[in-house]
């Protein structure tokens, strides 16, 4: 059971905004940075987000992040059909003493 | 090119052992944090463990804890992972991944190992 809640799916068709959520706690999100993945089909997970809003180099600026107190959020802008994968936020967690994974979102594009 | 290839993985049976390799190239592994991070059937993503650097900070998620044992040799350019008493519930694809996960993540992963715990 993650301690780091997303919805289960989102979805919207091309060009579309699309917002997923991430919702923790002060031992984790609210006192550490979140990072976000994004595993296509049959794929490994690649780093989307780090740092609660920086984009490693090559990822596309239609990717951007944010937190705010125990919440963090992923915005995909001008919806693609290849961000079509499951995407996963994850932060260290103080109390457990362990990195999370948060419980993961299914993007269908439309 | 940055790579990390595990190997490894396959069957075996409730209660016994098996060890993970992943061989890292293309980057100063001595410089790098490590972990493992694994991914059941259809199921979503989980931190297994890490590794410091210098092998002086070791973390363990606690559905692992006591049973497996993370290593390294930075000599080889390698990162492994002891899994002893393995459960049905071990059963997943494993991936070596590389970075600080305390605070900018894993940006490297490998490809993946599958585990398989049955009898």
């Amino acid at each position: 059971q993650s301690v780091l809640t997303q919805p289960p799916s989102a979805s919207g068709t091309p060009g579309q905004r699309v917002t997923i959520s991430c919702s923790g706690s002060s031992s984790n999100i609210g006192g550490n940075t979140v990072n976000w993945y994004q595993q296509l089909p049959g794929t490994a997970p690649k780093l989307l987000i780090s740092t609660n809003n920086q984009r490693p180099s090559g990822v596309p600026d239609r990717f951007s992040g944010s937190k705010s107190g125990t919440s963090a959020s992923l915005a995909i802008s001008g919806l693609q059909s290849e961000d079509e994968a499951d995407y996963y936020c994850a932060a260290w967690d103080d109390s457990l003493n362990g990195y999370v994974f948060g419980t993961g979102t299914k993007v269908t594009v439309l | 090119e940055v790579q990390l290839v595990e190997s490894g993985g396959g069957l075996v049976q409730p209660g016994g052992s098996l060890r993970l390799s992943c061989a890292a190239s293309g980057f100063t592994f001595s410089g790098y944090n490590m972990n493992w991070v694994r991914q059941a059937p259809g199921k979503g993503l989980e931190w297994v463990s890490y590794i410091s650097s210098s092998s002086s900070t070791i973390y363990y998620a606690d559905s692992v804890k006591g049973r497996f044992a993370i290593s390294r040799d930075n000599a080889k350019n390698s990162l492994y992972l002891q899994m002893n008493s393995l459960r049905d519930e071990d059963t997943a694809v494993y991936y070596c991944a590389r970075g600080g996960v305390r605070i900018s993540g894993v940006d490297v992963w490998g490809q993946g190992t599958t585990v398989t715990v049955a009898s």
